[in-house]
This record gives C-alpha cells, structure tokens and sequence, in this order.
C-alpha cells in the first residue's frame, strides 16, 4: 500500500499572501504512460470534499488558477498563489497508482488570519 | 445537473444491519465508476472501495474487505453500501463519489461527490 505524507498539518496565512502545501509518497506516482496519478481535493468546513488538481498538474472544471499543482516521482506541491477566506478547510492528496487501495493523505488544515 | 444525492443520516444500535444509498442523476450512472469514503468523527478521509454499476465490478481497500458490502443497481442509478452487523466504531461519515476524471483508460479521480451520509452507532 502506497502511503501519503502531507506537510505541514496545519497553516496560518494572511490573505493575499501566498500558501504551499507537499505530499510525499512512499513510491513513485508515475504511470508508465508518463502521468502522475495524484490528486488533490479541498474540504471545507461542514461539506463534502471537491476535487481541485488531477494528474498532479491538471486544475479540475471551474476551480480558480489561484490554485497550481506540481511534482513529479514522490514529490507533488499545492500551491495557492494569494489565498482567499473562502480557501478555508482541509486539503488532502489522494494517490490513484497503486489500487486497491487509494489513500489519502492525513491532510491539512488551512486557516486564514 | 451532474449530482450524487445520498440518503439520510441513521442512528443505529451495535449489531443491526444497514444499508445506505447513492443516487446518481445527470450522467450515465453505469459508465463511471463510484467510490465510498468513510470519515469517523473530527479525522480524515479514508478509502474504502469503488463498484463499476455497468458490470457490477467491486474493489475493495484490504481495511475494508469483509467489513462492509459495496454493490449497485444501474437500473435505478443507485449505488449501496451496506452493514450486517454495526459496530460503534462505524460510527462516521461516509460519501460516494463519482470516478469521473478517466486518463488513457486509467480512472483519476474523483470529480463529484455526494453531501455525505452520517452514521451513529450507539448503544
């Protein structure tokens, strides 16, 4: 089983200002057709969770290019260039390589000053 | 509209049996694959197996297997996840979610998710 290693567990940012989340695998997330296969989903408070990043690069339809995924191997980055209120929540990684089964990252819990 | 509606929250006692739902509407329910996440209270989110409803084809997480019953009915869009025997520590969250992002033949990830269905189990 593949396991996933989110850092930090917990950010404080001031909005406008720039967050960056890494989840690390304990093998590598490349496909041998080249992709990645690393998503990464945003829960916020009291809802469901939504996707944000497919492919470790791809922004999934309607979610603001504030939000950028990058990585490769065992390294991927969230990273949300001016974060806004509505940014609130936990964001986690979920790994599609190996399956059964996909796991999660434990997340983390952003908050905004 | 794309959705997933899942049915109400449940208040059980250990040892009763459950079944939960997840209807899909707005997309081809038999041709997507869907996913359960269970959620136990103030943790995260936890893999627990997905069902093709086209063809019936169940994968489970090793944690999960045996535990729990995934399965299907394309003809009515709904997908189930059921319980013989409830244990206190079922007690959580669970979602479905629809396997919608698919890359050379090769699902992704998870595109639509339904609000969550919660369940209590207590004595």
């Amino acid at each position: 089983e593949i396991v996933m290693t989110q850092s930090p567990l917990s950010l404080s940012v001031t909005p406008g200002e720039p967050a960056s989340i890494s989840c690390r695998s304990s093998q590598s997330l490349r496909h041998r057709n080249g992709y990645h296969y690393l998503g990464w989903y945003l829960q916020k408070p009291g809802q469901a969770p939504q996707l944000l990043i497919y492919l470790g690069s791809n922004r999934a339809s309607g979610v603001p290019d504030r939000f950028s995924g990058s990585g490769s191997g065992t390294d991927f980055t969230l990273k949300i260039s001016r974060v806004e209120a509505e940014d609130v929540g936990v964001y986690y990684c979920l790994q599609g390589l190996q399956t059964p089964p996909w796991t999660f990252g434990q997340g983390t819990k952003v908050e905004v000053k | 509209e794309v959705q997933l509606v899942q049915s109400g929250a449940e208040v059980k006692k250990p040892g009763e049996s459950l079944k939960i739902s997840c209807k899909g509407s707005g997309y081809d329910f038999a041709t997507y694959w869907i996913g359960w996440v269970r959620q136990m209270p103030g943790k995260g989110l936890e893999w627990m197996g997905i069902i093709y409803p086209g063809d019936s084809d169940t994968r489970y997480s090793p944690s999960f297997e045996g535990q729990v019953t995934i399965s299907a009915d394309k003809s009515i869009t709904t997908a189930y996840l059921q319980w013989t025997s409830l244990k206190a520590s079922d007690t959580a969250v669970y979602y479905c979610a629809r396997g919608g992002v698919v890359v050379a033949e090769t699902l992704t990830a998870f595109d639509i998710w339904g609000h969550g269905t919660m369940v209590t189990v207590s004595s």
